[in-house]
């Protein structure tokens, strides 16, 4: 079955660790995002990349860093210098730029900081 | 600026019909999504309008005017597994999602 799948479900992180999210899709598609998403508000993009081997920052980049070397794979690493890196992330693949861009989402994982 | 206003929480009955609704405000527009969303799992696609006009799929139905910024997003014959978490997400002209809060719709027996 096509999907996508994101590693861990949970995560604890201590204060100035990085840690690294999985995200791994075998739909075919072309463009993959992460998005963060807190209580009481709206997803919020991270980054996004439409093609192999480039990115863009999405809304609150600030404190991540992504990976794009093959099309399956769109790792999400949280650094030490995201402020508030507790909640939970969610990766999506889509077909691309277009108005029909239906999103697939993954399980999502939870990162806690301790 | 962009944004996208819908309801918090709504509660309705088991077997009625409930409508969810959405305003959104972009710049330049490239549809209307709805994705529902059950507590700690992953959004799942429900609908996508583009054009005016109301789109039926089986118990739910999606309604778009764009003169006027405004969405909803109809369920009927509600049934228990319908709670959750409900998404409205516009494209903007540079083909980005704009999303809701979400609607955290309660079903009671």
């Amino acid at each position: 079955d096509g999907g996508i799948t994101q590693s861990p479900k949970y995560l604890f992180r201590k204060e100035g660790q990085n840690v690294t999210l999985s995200c791994e899709q075998n739909l075919n598609h072309d463009a993959m995002y992460w998005y963060r998403q807190d209580p009481g508000q709206g997803l919020r993009l991270i980054y996004y990349s439409q093609i192999v081997n480039d990115f863009q920052k999405g809304d609150i980049a600030e404190g991540y860093s992504v990976s794009r070397e093959k099309k399956e794979s769109f790792p999400l690493t949280v650094t030490s210098a995201q402020k508030n890196p507790t909640a939970f992330y969610l990766c999506a693949s889509g077909p691309g730029d277009s108005g029909a861009n239906v999103l697939t989402f993954g399980a999502g994982s939870r990162l806690t900081v301790l | 600026g962009q944004n996208i206003d819908q309801p918090t929480e709504m509660t309705a009955t088991e077997g009625a019909i409930v409508q969810i609704n959405c305003t959104y405000q972009t710049s330049g527009f490239n549809g209307l999504f709805w994705y529902q969303q059950h507590a700690g799992e992953a959004p799942t696609f429900l609908s996508y309008n583009v054009l005016d006009g109301l789109e039926e799929k089986g118990r739910f139905s999606s309604f778009l005017s764009r003169s006027k910024g405004y969405s909803y997003l109809l369920l009927k014959e509600l049934q228990m597994k319908d709670s959750a978490s409900y998404l409205c997400a516009a494209m903007d002209s540079n083909y980005q999602l704009i999303w809701g809060a979400g609607t955290k719709l309660i079903i009671k027996p």
